[in-house]
Protein backbone atom coordinates (compact mmCIF):
# COMPACT_ATOMS: atom_id res chain seq x y z
CA UNK A 1 0.00 0.00 0.00
CA UNK A 2 2.77 2.53 0.70
CA UNK A 3 5.11 1.51 -2.23
CA UNK A 4 5.64 3.74 -5.09
CA UNK A 5 6.92 1.94 -8.21
CA UNK A 6 8.97 3.89 -10.82
CA UNK A 7 10.62 2.72 -13.82
CA UNK A 8 12.99 2.50 -15.91
CA UNK A 9 15.89 2.30 -13.84
CA UNK A 10 17.95 3.67 -16.13
CA UNK A 11 17.34 5.68 -18.92
CA UNK A 12 19.56 7.45 -22.23
CA UNK A 13 17.69 10.24 -24.02
CA UNK A 14 19.63 11.94 -27.18
CA UNK A 15 19.96 15.77 -26.38
CA UNK A 16 16.69 17.66 -27.72
CA UNK A 17 14.10 14.85 -26.79
CA UNK A 18 12.18 13.99 -24.65
CA UNK A 19 12.52 11.64 -21.49
CA UNK A 20 9.80 9.74 -19.90
CA UNK A 21 9.89 8.55 -16.69
CA UNK A 22 6.58 6.20 -14.95
CA UNK A 23 5.17 6.10 -11.54
CA UNK A 24 2.43 3.82 -10.11
CA UNK A 25 1.03 3.74 -6.71
CA UNK A 26 -1.33 1.62 -4.97
CA UNK A 27 -2.55 3.53 -1.86
CA UNK A 28 -5.39 5.83 -3.00
CA UNK A 29 -5.10 8.35 0.12
CA UNK A 30 -2.12 9.95 -1.57
CA UNK A 31 -2.81 13.23 -2.68
CA UNK A 32 0.61 14.93 -3.43
CA UNK A 33 3.41 13.88 -5.79
CA UNK A 34 6.49 15.65 -6.36
CA UNK A 35 9.59 14.79 -8.53
CA UNK A 36 13.07 15.36 -7.01
CA UNK A 37 16.46 15.82 -8.73
CA UNK A 38 19.49 14.12 -7.34
CA UNK A 39 23.18 15.55 -9.13
CA UNK A 40 25.82 13.21 -7.57
CA UNK A 41 26.97 13.85 -4.21
CA UNK A 42 24.11 16.40 -3.36
CA UNK A 43 20.61 15.63 -1.65
CA UNK A 44 17.44 15.58 -4.25
CA UNK A 45 15.79 18.57 -4.67
CA UNK A 46 12.41 19.14 -5.19
CA UNK A 47 11.53 19.81 -8.99
CA UNK A 48 7.76 19.78 -9.63
CA UNK A 49 4.85 18.50 -7.92
CA UNK A 50 1.04 17.67 -8.45
CA UNK A 51 -2.00 16.91 -6.36
CA UNK A 52 -5.07 14.78 -8.34
CA UNK A 53 -7.30 17.86 -8.89
CA UNK A 54 -5.51 18.16 -12.10
CA UNK A 55 -4.17 15.97 -14.62
CA UNK A 56 -1.06 18.04 -15.66
CA UNK A 57 1.14 20.38 -14.56
CA UNK A 58 4.35 22.03 -16.61
CA UNK A 59 6.82 24.10 -15.29
CA UNK A 60 9.33 25.10 -18.09
CA UNK A 61 10.84 22.12 -19.84
CA UNK A 62 9.18 19.79 -17.21
CA UNK A 63 5.58 18.40 -17.27
CA UNK A 64 3.63 15.99 -15.01
CA UNK A 65 0.81 13.94 -16.18
CA UNK A 66 -1.46 12.69 -13.98
CA UNK A 67 -4.17 9.74 -14.27
CA UNK A 68 -5.67 9.52 -11.03
CA UNK A 69 -7.87 6.15 -12.29
CA UNK A 70 -4.77 4.49 -13.41
CA UNK A 71 -3.01 5.19 -10.54
CA UNK A 72 0.35 6.31 -12.33
CA UNK A 73 1.89 9.83 -13.14
CA UNK A 74 4.99 10.67 -15.06
CA UNK A 75 7.51 13.02 -15.67
CA UNK A 76 8.04 14.28 -19.28
CA UNK A 77 11.18 16.29 -19.50
CA UNK A 78 11.22 18.39 -23.25
CA UNK A 79 14.23 19.48 -25.12
CA UNK A 80 15.94 17.05 -22.49
CA UNK A 81 19.87 18.80 -22.08
CA UNK A 82 22.92 17.08 -21.08
CA UNK A 83 22.48 19.08 -17.81
CA UNK A 84 19.33 17.27 -16.81
CA UNK A 85 21.59 13.98 -16.54
CA UNK A 86 20.91 13.05 -12.84
CA UNK A 87 18.56 10.63 -11.03
CA UNK A 88 14.93 11.29 -10.70
CA UNK A 89 13.01 9.85 -8.00
CA UNK A 90 8.96 10.12 -7.67
CA UNK A 91 7.36 10.02 -4.52
CA UNK A 92 3.91 10.39 -2.72
CA UNK A 93 2.30 11.61 0.66
CA UNK A 94 -0.67 12.27 2.20
CA UNK A 95 -1.47 15.71 3.43
CA UNK A 96 -4.02 14.85 6.23
CA UNK A 97 -3.88 16.53 9.07
CA UNK A 98 -2.95 13.29 11.04
CA UNK A 99 1.01 12.56 10.40
CA UNK A 100 3.19 14.37 8.21
CA UNK A 101 4.08 14.72 4.93
CA UNK A 102 5.81 11.38 4.93
CA UNK A 103 6.93 10.87 1.63
CA UNK A 104 7.74 7.38 -0.02
CA UNK A 105 9.92 7.41 -2.35
CA UNK A 106 10.32 5.31 -5.82
CA UNK A 107 13.34 3.66 -6.76
CA UNK A 108 14.83 6.62 -9.18
CA UNK A 109 15.68 6.63 -12.66
CA UNK A 110 19.20 7.60 -13.97
CA UNK A 111 18.79 9.54 -16.77
CA UNK A 112 21.52 10.27 -18.55
CA UNK A 113 21.13 12.41 -21.70
CA UNK A 114 23.90 12.29 -24.26
CA UNK A 115 24.89 15.46 -26.16
CA UNK B 1 19.24 30.76 4.55
CA UNK B 2 21.93 28.17 4.15
CA UNK B 3 19.64 25.04 3.53
CA UNK B 4 20.01 22.11 5.74
CA UNK B 5 23.00 21.98 7.20
CA UNK B 6 24.57 18.15 7.62
CA UNK B 7 27.86 17.27 9.18
CA UNK B 8 29.76 15.35 8.74
CA UNK B 9 29.78 15.26 5.03
CA UNK B 10 31.94 11.95 4.98
CA UNK B 11 32.74 9.55 7.99
CA UNK B 12 34.44 6.44 7.86
CA UNK B 13 34.67 4.29 11.32
CA UNK B 14 35.29 0.73 12.33
CA UNK B 15 33.00 -1.78 12.95
CA UNK B 16 31.78 -1.75 16.75
CA UNK B 17 32.54 2.69 17.18
CA UNK B 18 29.76 4.82 17.63
CA UNK B 19 29.08 7.30 15.15
CA UNK B 20 27.40 10.59 15.42
CA UNK B 21 25.24 12.68 12.44
CA UNK B 22 24.37 16.42 12.84
CA UNK B 23 21.75 18.13 11.03
CA UNK B 24 20.54 21.90 11.09
CA UNK B 25 17.27 22.38 9.68
CA UNK B 26 15.66 25.42 7.73
CA UNK B 27 15.00 28.36 10.46
CA UNK B 28 11.33 28.30 10.71
CA UNK B 29 10.75 24.77 9.68
CA UNK B 30 8.63 22.30 12.00
CA UNK B 31 9.55 18.97 10.37
CA UNK B 32 12.46 16.86 10.00
CA UNK B 33 13.13 13.85 8.36
CA UNK B 34 16.08 11.31 8.55
CA UNK B 35 16.53 9.15 5.23
CA UNK B 36 19.23 6.55 4.54
CA UNK B 37 20.04 6.32 0.91
CA UNK B 38 21.81 2.44 -0.63
CA UNK B 39 21.44 1.05 -4.46
CA UNK B 40 19.83 -1.99 -3.23
CA UNK B 41 17.16 -0.19 -0.77
CA UNK B 42 16.62 3.74 -2.43
CA UNK B 43 15.83 6.57 -0.12
CA UNK B 44 14.27 4.86 3.30
CA UNK B 45 12.55 6.76 5.88
CA UNK B 46 14.33 5.97 9.39
CA UNK B 47 12.33 8.62 11.96
CA UNK B 48 10.61 12.34 11.85
CA UNK B 49 9.96 14.86 14.01
CA UNK B 50 7.53 17.09 14.57
CA UNK B 51 8.29 20.33 16.33
CA UNK B 52 11.27 18.60 18.07
CA UNK B 53 9.17 15.21 19.13
CA UNK B 54 9.55 12.31 17.28
CA UNK B 55 6.37 11.42 15.44
CA UNK B 56 7.24 8.11 13.20
CA UNK B 57 10.56 5.98 13.69
CA UNK B 58 9.34 2.90 12.92
CA UNK B 59 12.18 3.33 9.84
CA UNK B 60 14.86 2.74 12.33
CA UNK B 61 16.34 -0.51 11.78
CA UNK B 62 17.12 -1.65 14.92
CA UNK B 63 18.14 -0.53 18.25
CA UNK B 64 21.17 0.41 17.44
CA UNK B 65 20.12 3.46 15.85
CA UNK B 66 18.61 6.26 17.74
CA UNK B 67 17.99 9.65 16.73
CA UNK B 68 17.28 12.98 19.16
CA UNK B 69 16.09 16.53 18.79
CA UNK B 70 16.75 18.65 21.36
CA UNK B 71 16.11 21.93 19.78
CA UNK B 72 14.58 23.43 17.00
CA UNK B 73 17.82 23.76 15.05
CA UNK B 74 18.93 20.52 15.53
CA UNK B 75 19.24 16.67 15.48
CA UNK B 76 21.24 13.97 15.84
CA UNK B 77 21.37 10.47 14.72
CA UNK B 78 23.37 8.13 16.52
CA UNK B 79 24.36 4.67 15.46
CA UNK B 80 25.63 2.36 18.30
CA UNK B 81 27.48 0.05 18.07
CA UNK B 82 28.28 0.78 13.65
CA UNK B 83 27.95 -2.56 11.45
CA UNK B 84 29.58 -2.56 7.60
CA UNK B 85 26.08 -3.08 6.72
CA UNK B 86 25.31 0.67 8.01
CA UNK B 87 27.45 1.80 5.20
CA UNK B 88 25.32 4.35 3.04
CA UNK B 89 24.60 8.25 2.45
CA UNK B 90 21.94 9.68 5.68
CA UNK B 91 20.19 12.49 4.06
CA UNK B 92 18.36 15.26 6.61
CA UNK B 93 15.52 16.96 5.07
CA UNK B 94 13.23 20.03 6.66
CA UNK B 95 9.72 21.23 5.57
CA UNK B 96 6.97 23.57 6.52
CA UNK B 97 3.92 22.60 6.80
CA UNK B 98 0.42 23.40 7.51
CA UNK B 99 -3.22 22.00 7.41
CA UNK B 100 -3.44 20.54 3.89
CA UNK B 101 -0.73 22.42 2.18
CA UNK B 102 2.42 20.52 1.82
CA UNK B 103 5.88 21.95 0.75
CA UNK B 104 8.45 20.13 -0.76
CA UNK B 105 11.25 19.17 1.14
CA UNK B 106 14.43 20.59 1.44
CA UNK B 107 17.33 17.96 1.53
CA UNK B 108 20.80 18.26 2.75
CA UNK B 109 24.05 17.18 1.06
CA UNK B 110 23.96 14.07 3.16
CA UNK B 111 26.67 12.42 5.31
CA UNK B 112 28.96 9.25 3.61
CA UNK B 113 28.87 6.94 6.00
CA UNK B 114 31.86 3.79 5.44
CA UNK B 115 31.77 1.51 7.95
CA UNK B 116 34.62 -0.89 7.55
Amino acid sequence: QQQVKQSPQSLIVQKGGISIINCAYENTAFDYFPWYQQFPGKGPALLIAIRPDVSEKKEGRFTISFNKSAKQFSLHIMDSQPGDSATYFCAASTAGLQGAQKLVFGQGTRLTINP
Amino acid sequence: DAGVIQSPRHEVTEMGQEVTLRCKPISGHDYLFWYRQTMMRGLELLIYFNNNVPIDDSGMPEDRFSAKMPNASFSTLKIQPSEPRDSAVYFCASSLRRYRTNYGYTFGSGTRLTVV
